[in-house]
């Protein structure tokens, strides 16, 4: 089966840790995102990339960093940085090529700091 | 920067009813998604409109992409309890805001049985 994987479903977070939230896809997109959705408002681009070893900062990057090393693979850390990290993180995969590249979400992991 | 709004916030309608919603811009897109998502759940993809005044179906979902490029509109005929959640629109232009797209607050719907 081809889609988007995300673990934890579920994480809780003690103030001043970081926590590394994982998304991979066996999809073949070339592109990935990262978003922050809180109850009642649209999604939020926290981090993309379009291609391995390259990265762009989204609308709200502060506190959270990302490494791209392998295609398949697009890792988010919430640092101790961010103010405010309980929410809903959802990872989302592309192409770039073509015409066609809609944008499919993964499950989503809810991070709950304590 | 783009916003897109979303109307209505929230509905409650009878099982059975059809469902309009709509999705507004303050910019020109080129390309139009529609997601629902389930509590606690990703947005699934519905539709994807990429044409100016594009009528697209999908079941018993219907969206057209408005002939402005400013706006959107889904419609679900003859609901059904598992149409229950949140629907989301996303849209984008390419030329002008690159590859990322934009979301909007969503449509939270209720069906009443």
């Amino acid at each position: 089966d081809g889609g988007i994987t995300q673990s934890p479903k579920y994480l809780f977070r003690k103030e001043g840790q970081n926590v590394t939230l994982s998304c991979e896809q066996n999809l073949n997109h070339d592109a990935m995102y990262w978003y922050r959705q809180d109850p009642g408002q649209g999604l939020r681009l926290i981090y993309y990339s379009q291609i391995v070893n390259d990265f762009q900062k989204g609308d709200i990057a502060e506190g959270y960093s990302v490494s791209r090393e392998k295609k398949e693979s697009f890792p988010l850390t919430v640092t101790s940085a961010q103010k405010n990290p309980t929410a809903f993180y959802l990872c989302a995969s592309s192409k770039t090529s073509g015409e066609y590249n809609e944008q499919f979400f993964g499950p989503g992991t809810r991070l709950t700091v304590l | 920067g783009q916003q897109l709004n979303q109307s209505p916030q929230s509905m409650f309608i009878q099982e059975g009813e059809d469902v309009s919603m709509n999705c507004t811009s303050s910019s020109i897109f080129n390309t139009w998604l529609w997601y629902k998502q389930d509590p606690g759940e990703g947005p699934v993809l519905l539709i994807a409109l990429y044409k100016a005044g594009e009528l697209t179906s999908n079941g018993r979902l219907t969206a057209q992409f408005g002939i402005t490029r400013k706006d959107s509109f889904l419609n679900i005929s003859a609901s059904i309890p598992s149409d229950v959640g949140i629907y989301f629109c996303a849209g984008r232009n390419r030329e002008n805001y690159g590859q990322n797209f934009v979301f909007g607050p969503g449509t939270r719907l209720s069906v009443l049985p």
